[in-house]
């Protein structure tokens, strides 16, 4: 089982540039999530989805955007990119009251 | 707005003994779900253990075990039996039954010493 997968694990990315970061679960989990988590802190929610067609802002939501077109599907977008977004980003998905399961992380660099 | 707050930035454990790890949340809400995970270097995050807020008893889980206090909004985390395994980052999270918002602490590293 594939479970929750993203895309890329790793990217660098220049000051003012663009990119999206792709999330995709098998699970058939109506719940998604988004977070960021800085070096030796904790995970800060982005955005998050409870269905197709709902997203609703986290605690840092400022320089993202997120779409939620498909159940599957949970794509971050990053516009004008700033050395403060250098992070690690997790998707996460669950169906309510049942396990999270997170994807494996991707690393972020803006330089 | 819900808050979690773990107070411990790190803590140690003599293997084969016990740890307590604290945990306070900020809520006004009545229906959430509270859980431990744990996350090790490589960065994925293991569900430790879960409690629903309408359930008294406490949740068990093998060696780990809470400690739910509703009304003092405290879920502590108890580790029996220490192992090595079971060093890495811990946080606890809380997740709102009305928005299904997912929120975490800042996290408490353990490490378990032989």
């Amino acid at each position: 089982n594939a479970g929750v997968t993203q895309t890329p694990k790793f990217r660098i990315l220049k000051i003012g540039q663009s990119m999206t970061l792709q999330c995709t679960q098998d699970m058939n989990h109506n719940y998604m999530y988004w977070y960021r988590q800085d070096p030796g802190m904790g995970l800060k929610l982005i955005y998050y989805s409870v269905g197709a067609g709902i997203t609703d802002k986290g605690e840092v939501p400022n320089g993202y955007n997120v779409s939620r077109s498909t159940t599957e599907d949970f794509p971050l977008r990053l516009e004008l990119a700033a050395p403060s977004q250098t992070s690690v980003y997790f998707c996460a998905s669950n169906n309510p009251a049942n396990t999270i399961y997170f994807g494996e992380g991707s690393w972020l660099t803006v330089v | 707005a819900q808050t979690v707050t773990q107070s411990q930035p790190e803590m140690s454990v003599q293997e084969a003994e016990t740890v307590t790890l604290s945990c306070t949340y900020d809520t006004s809400e009545s229906d959430y779900y509270l859980f431990w995970y744990k996350q090790p270097p490589s960065r994925q995050m293991i569900l430790v253990i879960r409690q629903e807020a309408y359930k008294q008893q406490n949740a068990t889980e093998n060696r780990f075990s809470v400690n739910f206090q509703k009304a003092a909004k405290s879920f502590s985390l108890k580790i029996s039996d220490s192992q090595l395994g079971d060093a890495a980052m811990y946080f606890c999270a809380y997740r709102s039954g009305n928005t299904d918002k997912l929120i975490f602490g800042t996290g408490t590293r353990l490490q378990v010493f032989p």
